[in-house]
């Protein structure tokens, strides 16, 4: 039961361009959402996060955003770098339990 | 941040063997630890949550006479995979939080395991 989705395996864009990465959940209890980076052969590192009572948090280039009535959220990352290139997680939880990881998507940022 | 690591970080080894990866936090005390698995393009799975000096909760379809974990204290927790075969070939990530936190994970950098 997939409960967190990222329905974009890949994404590809120009340096300096926004980059949107996008995900859904189903679960309605979640209060936290994060989003991960993470790159080949090693472990996610954390990026930001946001909690259920925001609609948006931001630090520096990263903007998650947070529409609780869609279940949905998204990373913008502007302007992009190719340093930004790697595979980005989004997880969700509820208080006291465990963590929902989406599939990934897989960002390059072309020079 | 804190800082997560595992051992070794890619281990190959024949069908029938066991393996033994370890997660180590390195400047704190980590009170729950996580064990995932990750297959190709597919999104970590949570395998089992160990506390320290407590047995570990599996999540549903993990064996736990396969995959054994072992949080001896709050820096080291094991995962041992039994009589590996290759369908357990995986990428297994740990990751760990301090008190009852679970605003952010640190994560191991994982483990490369090939089965023959």
């Amino acid at each position: 039961d997939q409960q967190v989705k990222q329905n974009s395996p890949s994404l590809s864009v120009q340096e300096g361009r926004i980059s949107i990465l996008n995900c859904d959940y189903t679960n309605s209890m979640f209060d936290y959402f994060l989003w991960y980076k993470k790159y080949p052969a090693e472990g996610p590192t954390f990026l930001i996060s946001i909690s259920s009572i925001k609609d948006k948090n931001e630090d520096g280039r990263f903007t998650v955003f947070l529409n609780k009535s869609a279940k949905h959220l998204s990373l913008h990352i502007v302007p992009s770098q190719p340093g930004d290139s790697a595979v980005y997680f989004c997880a969700a939880f509820y208080t006291g339990n465990q963590f929902y990881f989406g599939t990934g998507t897989s960002l390059t940022v072309i020079p | 941040g804190a800082v997560v690591s595992q051992h070794p970080s890619w281990v190959i080894c024949k069908s029938g063997t066991s393996v033994k990866i370890e997660c180590r936090s390195l400047d704190f005390q980590a009170t729950t630890m996580f064990w995932y698995r990750q297959f190709p393009k597919q999104s970590l799975m949570l395998m089992a949550t160990s506390n320290e000096g407590s047995k570990a909760t599996y999540e549903q379809g993990v064996e736990k006479d396969k995959f054994l974990i072992n949080h001896a204290s709050l820096t080291l927790s094991t995962l041992t995979v039994t009589s590996a075969h290759p369908e357990d070939s995986s990428f297994y990530i740990c990751s760990a939080i301090t008190g009852t936190s679970y605003n952010e994970q640190f994560f191991g950098p994982g483990t490369r395991l090939t089965v023959l």
